[in-house]
């Protein structure tokens, strides 16, 4: 099973609102991304967060880490209708030969004009 | 820099045969890997590699074999393809240098087996 769950799996909002999405992972982990993926494109890297970090921002990203709970957070603050996008955590942990790199099933925003 | 970039962008196999999906990049990053993206789903990692001569599993590893023969070059093929590998197949390669961790996305290939 994948590392990584969203929720919710789909979010619906007006423009200028924000928008939250959280991420629960299973493992220890060494790191905590963000991805960003138009319809049908591939995936474009929007953040990072350490196990040893709590919160991070870039622009309207803030995101959140609770490594006591397995979670993350990703808040998109006053968000555009060219924020609608499919947006994945992936959790980098130790595989076999090095670290790996999972994804979630993602959450599906919309973001209405 | 062309990235990553992915051949063919699109294949319609029939059950059985076999074929190679071929990746590279020009980043000289170490690290690569394969996903696959089923409709609506998230991605899931196939295999990957942190360095020439050096693979590994990830979550469905079955039915495709990898190589990694040059920093540059990361092919997977499907050994006897059948339908349930319709998807669309992502590679990837990793920058880890310098206290970054960024993964860099080809355009991806979209697999029909019939």
């Amino acid at each position: 099973s994948q590392q990584g769950e969203e929720d919710p799996q789909a979010l619906s909002i007006q423009e200028g609102e924000n928008a939250t999405m959280n991420c629960s992972y299973k493992t220890s982990i060494n790191n905590l991304q963000w991805y960003r993926q138009n319809s049908g494109r591939g995936l474009v890297h929007l953040i990072l967060i350490r196990s040893n970090e709590r919160e991070k921002h870039s622009g309207r990203l803030r995101v959140t880490l609770d490594t006591s709970k397995k979670s993350s957070s990703l808040l998109i603050t006053a968000s555009r209708a060219a924020d609608t996008a499919s947006y994945f955590c992936a959790t980098d942990a130790q595989g076999t030969s090095g670290s790996r790199l999972t994804f979630g099933e993602g959450t599906q925003l919309t973001v209405n004009p | 820099n062309a990235g990553v970039t992915q051949t063919p962008k699109f294949q319609v196999l029939k059950t059985g045969q076999s074929m190679t999906l071929q990746c590279a990049q020009d980043m000289n990053h170490e690290y690569m890997s394969w996903y696959r993206q089923d409709p609506g789903m998230g991605l899931r990692l196939i295999h990957y590699s942190v360095g020439a001569g050096i693979t590994d599993q990830g979550e469905v590893p079955n039915g495709y074999n990898v190589s990694r023969s040059t920093t540059e070059d990361f092919p997977l093929r499907l050994l006897s393809a059948a339908p349930s590998q319709t998807s669309v197949y992502f590679c990837a390669s990793r920058n880890r240098a310098g206290g970054t961790d960024t993964q860099y996305f080809g355009p991806g290939t979209r697999l029909t087996v019939l």
